[in-house]
């Protein structure tokens, strides 16, 4: 199975500061790379899909970049509505597999 | 709307049966993969299985491969996971999504779950 690994596991920042999140896979797997956004008690919502593709309906300070192995999401500007925790999931091979999650907090 | 109502969950005894159903609703049920995603309490998101648009192609988790077993029903818009020989580790919210291709890739939009607890 392909092993995500995210850094850092929680993260407190302040708003308007740019957070960077990243995703190591543990062998290559392209672009199949997915980013979540999971509020606390609420299902997860898809932000970005294939690495770098905005979800539709998703706000632009949202972005995402990478391909092989390394990857990294970015909140261009943070906002207190952007407090949650994030993942990372790879669809290169089966089984699909996620991140251990990103908890995002404010500072 | 998409919408994917997931049931089914409850209270089962470890090395019992529970059986998941979801429905779906708000889009051409046989045109997209279809997943269950679970995550235990406190604990972060876990895959478990998948099916495409079809059922040509099934995907299942280590954890579960064996014990559980998905299935779809396109004429009826619906969902299933069968859970056998439960464990305690398999307490979760499992959460029914909608992929966005034809093909397992990514589930693109979820139910709000529903809770499975295995205990004695």
């Amino acid at each position: 199975d392909i092993q995500m690994t995210q850094s850092p596991s929680s993260l407190s920042a302040s708003v308007g500061d740019r957070v960077t999140i990243t995703c190591q896979a543990s062998q290559d797997i392209s672009n199949y790379l997915n980013w979540y956004q999971q509020k606390p008690g609420k299902a997860p919502k898809l932000l970005i899909y294939d690495a770098s593709n905005l979800q539709t309906g998703v706000p632009s300070g949202f972005s995402g970049s990478g391909s092989g192995t390394d990857f990294t999401f970015t909140i261009s500007s943070l906002q207190p509505e952007d407090i949650a925790t994030y993942y990372c999931q790879q669809y290169d091979n089966l089984p699909l597999t996620f991140g251990q999650g990103t908890k995002l907090e404010i500072k | 709307e998409v919408q994917l109502v997931e049931s089914g969950g409850g209270l089962v005894q470890p090395g019992r049966s529970l059986r998941l159903s979801c429905a779906a609703s708000g889009f051409t049920f046989d045109d997209y993969a279809m997943h269950w995603v679970r995550q235990a309490p406190g604990k972060g998101l876990e895959w478990v299985s998948g099916i495409s648009w079809d059922s040509g192609s099934i995907g299942y988790a280590d954890s579960v491969k064996g014990r559980f077993t998905i299935s779809r029903d396109n004429a009826k818009n619906s969902l299933y996971l069968q859970m056998n020989s439960l464990r305690t580790e398999d307490t979760a919210l499992y959460y029914c999504a909608k992929d966005s291709r034809i093909g397992i890739t990514m589930p693109q939009h979820w139910g709000q779950g529903t809770l499975v607890t295995v205990s004695s």
